[in-house]
């Protein structure tokens, strides 16, 4: 079973729709868990954090559910800028040791 | 720039030859990991150091390839006689050590290695 689990899309949506991916990972030790964003041929970079008690920036809301092993990213009013391939990313138990879901891929249509 | 930075960006080699990939962290960071991403598909683990030691190697091939992090320099991943599957972008990534890392990975822009 791999370490981290996403549906990889594509989610073709138009522009000001919401959005939501889900990931699920499979070790309960997990202690940090994080959404990336990567767009064509470039690298990685953070989105956000996602914490126990949930969290929100801007358009952006992650969500974490220990008991199901399983976190979200919700996108409010998605913008064409958007578009990209979001890779949910956990700590593997071992704070130093991180294991990145395939991605989803988000298409954002005008 | 204080980034991390990678070089070669782009790579080409026939079968056979070797490919060294560089990668210098960020200042500060001690914690270095190398990540491979063929095309269409998401960031594979490959190898993860600190300053001369690898702690963990389960992502790697059992052959050809090796990744060492000197005391001084860059760190390195090395692809001896390499083949078209080892075509791919592979990413570094660094972290800081102790109660500042805040779990965020800092990545490279990537060398993209295209074997003919």
């Amino acid at each position: 079973r791999k370490e981290v689990e996403q549906d990889p899309g594509p989610f073709n949506v138009p522009e000001g729709a919401t959005v939501a991916f889900n990931c699920t990972y499979s070790n309960s030790a997990s202690q940090s868990f994080f959404w990336y964003r990567q767009d064509c041929r470039k690298e990685p970079k953070l989105l956000m954090s996602v914490y126990s008690s949930g969290n929100e920036d801007g358009r952006f809301t992650a969500q974490l559910n220990r008991a199901s092993q399983y976190i979200s990213l919700l996108i409010r009013d998605s913008k064409l800028s958007d578009s990209a391939t979001y890779l949910c990313v956990v700590n593997g138990g071992n704070f130093n040791k991180f294991y990145f879901g395939s991605g989803t891929k988000l298409n954002v249509k005008p | 720039n204080a980034g991390v930075m990678q070089n070669p960006r782009h790579l080409v080699r026939r079968r056979g030859q070797e490919a060294r990939l560089r990668c210098s962290p960020m200042k500060g960071h001690s914690h270095v990991y190398w990540y491979r991403q063929l095309p269409e598909e998401g960031l594979k683990f490959m190898v993860y150091l600190q300053k001369e030691n690898i702690i963990d190697e389960s992502g790697m091939p059992k052959e050809r390839f090796s990744a060492e992090f000197p005391k001084e320099g860059p760190s390195i991943l090395r692809i001896q006689q390499v083949v078209r599957g080892d075509s791919a972008a592979y990413f570094c990534a660094s972290s800081p050590q102790g109660p500042t890392n805040t779990g965020e990975l800092f990545f490279g822009e990537g060398s993209r290695l295209t074997v003919l």
